[in-house]
């Protein structure tokens, strides 16, 4: 069965940080091109980044608005993707989700930035 | 980036009717080098994740009723939902992977009448 299960979500004060982590299993990870996607509270699904997989060289591509403030990164041996979020801001208020291409999503994390 | 433009927004149906949805990309989505779609259908119920219903356009995901059927090519897309029953309430969402930022359309809210 596939999993994917994200944790390091919660309530965070405007200019903090968050790491979130998403550990998988069921598939095979290491040639998934893995990516983050979150959902705001107006149920719009936002695109945030992608990493490849090692062969090819594990290419990363993010959306504008977070290049500088967002990092994705993975561990093949863990089976595990994670998105270091910086300098938050009210707007990036959502329910952040880890996918494995278009087929599989976790259950999501929901992230509060307030103060 | 590319613009996804969904309709409707919302659906008011009875059990047992077709409906379509319709999505529109600023941009082809067809690539030439394998002549696929890069266009997907996800279904979205109250308190859950998205789940992949269509991909490629028009395959289907494994264990997706065949009422569910994704057709279309280019710029122009639709999901067919033939005979809705209770259970296919939900907010549909179309998106392309064609090229990053991926984009989504802004999801098709599926009511009963």
């Amino acid at each position: 069965e596939v999993q994917l299960v994200e944790t390091g979500g919660g309530l965070v004060q405007p200019g903090n940080s968050l790491k979130l982590s998403c550990a998988t299993s069921g598939f095979t990870f290491s040639t998934a091109w893995m990516n983050w996607i979150r959902q705001t509270p107006g149920k719009r699904l936002e695109w945030l980044a992608q990493i490849e997989d090692k062969s090819n060289n594990y290419f990363i591509s993010y959306l504008e608005s977070v290049k500088g403030r967002f990092t994705i990164s993975r561990d093949d041996s863990k089976s595990s993707v994670y998105l270091q979020m910086n300098n938050l801001k009210e707007e990036d208020t959502a329910i952040y989700y880890c996918t494995a291409q278009v087929a599989y999503w976790g259950q999501g994390t929901l992230v509060t930035v307030s103060s | 980036d590319i613009v996804m433009t969904q309709s409707p927004s919302s659906l008011a149906v009875s059990a047992g009717e077709t409906v379509t949805i319709n999505c529109k990309s600023s941009q082809s989505l067809l690539y030439s080098g394998n002549q696929k779609n890069y266009l997907a259908w996800y279904q979205q119920k109250p308190g859950q994740s998205p789940k992949l219903l269509i991909y490629w356009a028009s395959t289907r995901q494994s264990g997706v009723p065949d009422r569910f059927i994704g057709s279309g090519s280019g710029t122009d897309f639709t999901l067919t939902i033939s005979s809705v029953q209770a259970e296919d309430l939900a907010i549909y969402y179309c998106q392309q992977y064609y090229d990053t930022p991926y984009t989504f359309g802004a999801g098709t809210k599926l009511e009963l009448k």
